[in-house]
C-alpha cells in the first residue's frame, strides 16, 4: 500500500512469540485492522483497533499508537498453521481501506 | 452458510477477449467490493457498492465495468482484456460504512490474460 509498512517477510520458530509492526501515515483514521491470508486462500479479519492500546484475542493481539501511526499483531504459542501473510490495513477519513503489502511469516519446526 | 461465492476461480483469456467475473453474497450485505492482488502489493480496490444499483470507483477502475442489479450479486467486467490485467481478483462484502473494515471475502478468481 502506499502508505502503510510492514517487513516483506519474518520467520519465527513454533512455540514462539512474533511481532509483526506496521506503520501507516496519521492523517486521517478510522480504525486498523489485521488479516490472516493463507498462500492461496482469502484474507480473513482478525482484529480491530480504533483506540490506542492492546486487543487480545486468544493467541493474537494487536496494539494501536495513533499519535505514532504505529501498530503490531503480537502472535504467541506460535504454530505451524499461522505461517501465512499478515495484511496491515488503514481506514482513513474517508473510511476507504488502504492496504499494506503483507507480511509473510514463515514458522519452523 | 456460503457467504460469498465467485465464479469462476480460474480463467484463461486471450488478449482482447472478454469476461465476466459474478459475486454472489447470502449475508444481505449492503457494501459489496472487488479488488485484484498482485505480488508484492496490497490489495487495490477496483470498484464497489454501497446498495442495489448503486456503483462507485475505486483505486484501479479502469478497463473494468460492474453492475449491482440485486442486492446479492455484484458483477466484474473485462470488455477487452489485456496483459496487465492478469491477477487474482477478490469479491467482498460488508455490513456498516462505520464498520466496513470488517470484509469478508470471495476464494478468489484468477485470471491470466495472454
Amino acid at each position: 500500500g502506499q502508505n502503510i509498512d510492514q517487513p516483506t517477510e519474518m520467520t519465527a520458530t513454533e512455540g514462539a512469540i512474533v511481532q509483526i509492526n506496521c506503520t501507516y501515515q496519521t492523517s486521517g483514521f478510522n480504525g486498523l485492522f489485521w488479516y490472516q491470508q493463507h498462500a492461496g486462500e482469502a484474507p480473513t479479519f482478525l482484529s480491530y483497533n480504533v483506540l490506542d492500546g492492546l486487543e487480545e484475542k486468544g493467541r493474537f493481539s494487536s496494539f494501536l499508537s495513533r499519535s505514532k501511526g504505529y501498530s503490531y499483531l503480537l502472535l504467541k504459542e506460535l504454530q505451524m498453521k499461522d505461517s501465512a501473510s499478515y495484511l496491515c490495513v488503514h481506514m482513513d477519513s474517508n473510511y476507504q481501506l488502504i492496504w499494506g503489502a503483507g507480511t509473510k511469516l514463515i514458522i519452523k519446526p | 452458510n456460503a457467504g460469498v461465492t465467485q465464479t469462476p476461480k480460474f480463467r484463461v483469456l486471450k488478449t482482447g477477449q472478454s469476461m465476466t467475473l459474478l459475486c454472489a453474497q447470502d449475508m444481505n450485505h449492503e457494501y459489496m467490493y472487488w479488488y485484484r492482488q498482485d505480488p508484492g502489493m496490497g490489495l487495490r480496490l477496483i470498484h464497489y457498492s454501497v446498495g442495489e444499483g448503486t456503483t462507485a470507483k475505486g483505486e484501479v477502475p479502469d478497463g473494468y465495468n460492474v453492475s449491482r442489479l440485486k442486492k446479492q450479486n455484484f458483477l466484474l467486467g473485462l470488455e477487452s482484456a489485456a496483459p496487465s490485467q492478469t491477477s487474482v481478483y477478490f469479491c467482498a462484502s460488508s455490513s456498516f460504512r462505520e464498520y466496513t473494515g470488517e470484509l469478508f471475502f470471495g476464494e478468489g478468481s484468477r485470471l491470466t490474460v495472454l
